[in-house]
């Protein structure tokens, strides 16, 4: 059973920099097959997604915030990591990460995370 | 981007109702939309991909159909457990979620 845990502060000053780690189990990241994403959801709205990354490093980030986002991944380590840069209370959310499933144009995200809220605060 | 609108943001219903949600994209998506459910304080979880497919374990009173830019999630005989928000999900152009539909 593949299951996700994300982990780091919850909580960063403004202007700072937010990170986190989301650590896989159940399946090897490096054996491929699977892209892996972050997400983040404010209360009431639907989930945005940030960006995604392969196995290999092989990087896809949302064009309103890949000026701010570096996601990473450590196959030894089996984990993958989201950073973003220059937070501001806009970046106050619930964050997941989750698998990416899918072939061509199709892509759905299962399984996800618990979610890890992380508010921006001086 | 393209832009998916759910309706009704909310809607209350009793335990047997059949339930019908709809999704709405701004520009065709094909039958790349997918369902998720949500409870409080969890996170989403997958039940219909490919428009009118069943994740594994998720019960047969769901249903999924549409193609182009309109979709909907139909929930045949609401059970206790299914109160919830549900949220669509396209992968034509990025990804990007509905607003929600609580249902309650």
């Amino acid at each position: 059973q593949v299951q996700l845990q994300e982990s780091g502060p919850g909580l960063v000053k403004p202007s700072e920099t937010l990170s986190l780690n989301c650590t896989v189990s159940g399946v090897s990241i490096s054996s491929g097959g699977y892209y892996w994403s972050w997400l983040r959801q404010y209360p009431g709205k639907g989930p945005e997604w940030i960006g995604y990354i392969y196995y290999t490093g092989t990087t896809y980030y949302s064009p309103s915030l890949q000026s701010r986002v570096t996601i990473s991944v450590d196959t030894s380590r089996n984990d993958f990591s989201l950073r973003v840069t220059s937070v501001t209370a806009a970046d106050t959310a619930v964050y997941y990460c989750a698998r990416d499933q899918g072939s061509g144009y199709l892509t759905w995200f299962d399984p996800w995370g618990q979610g890890i809220l992380v508010t921006v605060s001086s | 981007d393209i832009q998916l609108t759910q309706s009704p943001s909310s809607l209350s219903v009793s335990v047997g109702d059949r339930v019908t949600i709809t999704c709405r994209a701004s520009q065709t998506v094909y039958t790349y939309l997918n369902w998720y459910q949500q409870k409080p304080g969890k996170a989403p979880r997958l039940l219909m991909y490919a428009t009118s497919n069943l994740q594994s374990g998720v019960p047969s009173r769901f249903s999924g159909s549409g193609s182009g830019t309109d979709f909907t999630l139909t929930i045949s005989s609401l059970q206790p457990e299914d109160f919830a928000t549900y949220f669509c999900q396209q992968s034509q152009s990025g990804f990007t979620f509905g607003g929600g539909t609580k249902v309650e």
